[in-house]
């Protein structure tokens, strides 16, 4: 069974670096086509997807938060880590891990077939 | 980067309706099209992937469908427990956007 579960603060300051940890089971992110996404769901909004890292360590950002945004991974405590530099209150969201698959009999894959329950990260003074 | 608009934005139904949503690309993004259901308070939930195939264990009165550009999720006769946000992601290349959503009511 598949889960994921996202830990960080509630609350942060303007200006703030946002460390956010999802901590996955069930899959091994160094298993061959495994990725874990990073989406953000402000308050009444759409999802947005954020970043993702794959099981080689290929990274991908949303073009317009690439600049503030990191991803890593720590494969032995089945970790994804993002950073957000920068944090303003429009960054104010809920933020959800969850897992994709690349490699597949069809070849049409990489849908996020699991997600965590989300954390609610709040910016303000 | 590919945009994803999906109508309409909110849709009111009654139990038993056909419910169609659809979702247009930007450019063509052949089948690497998925939906996603949320209900209040939760993460969302993988509803069709490959632009038509159901995942397991979601009803089949879900259904999708298109290729390239245009693509729909059809409800085939409205349940309350649909009652729902849903959401369309493209996934062939980063960025992996996602639709605006449509929410759907019962009316």
């Amino acid at each position: 069974q598949v889960t994921l579960r996202e830990s960080g603060p509630a609350l942060v300051k303007p200006t703030q670096t946002l460390t956010l940890t999802c901590t996955f089971s069930g899959f091994s992110l160094s298993a061959s086509g495994m990725c874990v996404s990073w989406i953000r769901q402000s308050p009444g909004k759409a999802l947005e997807w954020l970043a993702r890292i794959d099981w080689d360590d290929d990274k991908y950002y949303s073009t317009s938060l690439k600049t503030r945004l990191s991803i890593s991974k720590d494969t032995s405590k089945n970790q994804v880590v993002l950073t957000m530099t920068n944090m303003d209150p429009v960054d104010t969201a809920t933020y959800f891990c969850a897992r994709s698959i690349v490699y597949c009999d069809s070849g049409v894959c990489g849908w996020l077939d699991s997600w965590g329950q989300g954390t609610l990260v709040t910016v303000s003074s | 980067d590919i945009q994803m608009t999906q109508s309409p934005s909110s849709l009111s139904a009654s139990v038993g309706d056909r419910v169609t949503i659809t979702c247009r690309a930007s450019q063509g993004i052949t089948n690497f099209l998925a939906w996603y259901q949320q209900k209040p308070g939760t993460g969302p939930k993988v509803l069709i992937y490959a632009a038509s195939t159901l995942q397991a264990g979601v009803p089949s009165r879900f259904s999708g469908s298109g290729s390239g550009t245009d693509f729909t999720l059809t409800i085939s006769s409205l349940q309350p427990e649909d009652v729902a946000t849903y959401y369309c992601q493209k996934y062939d290349s980063a960025p992996y956007t996602f639709g605006q959503g449509t929410k759907l009511e019962i009316k």
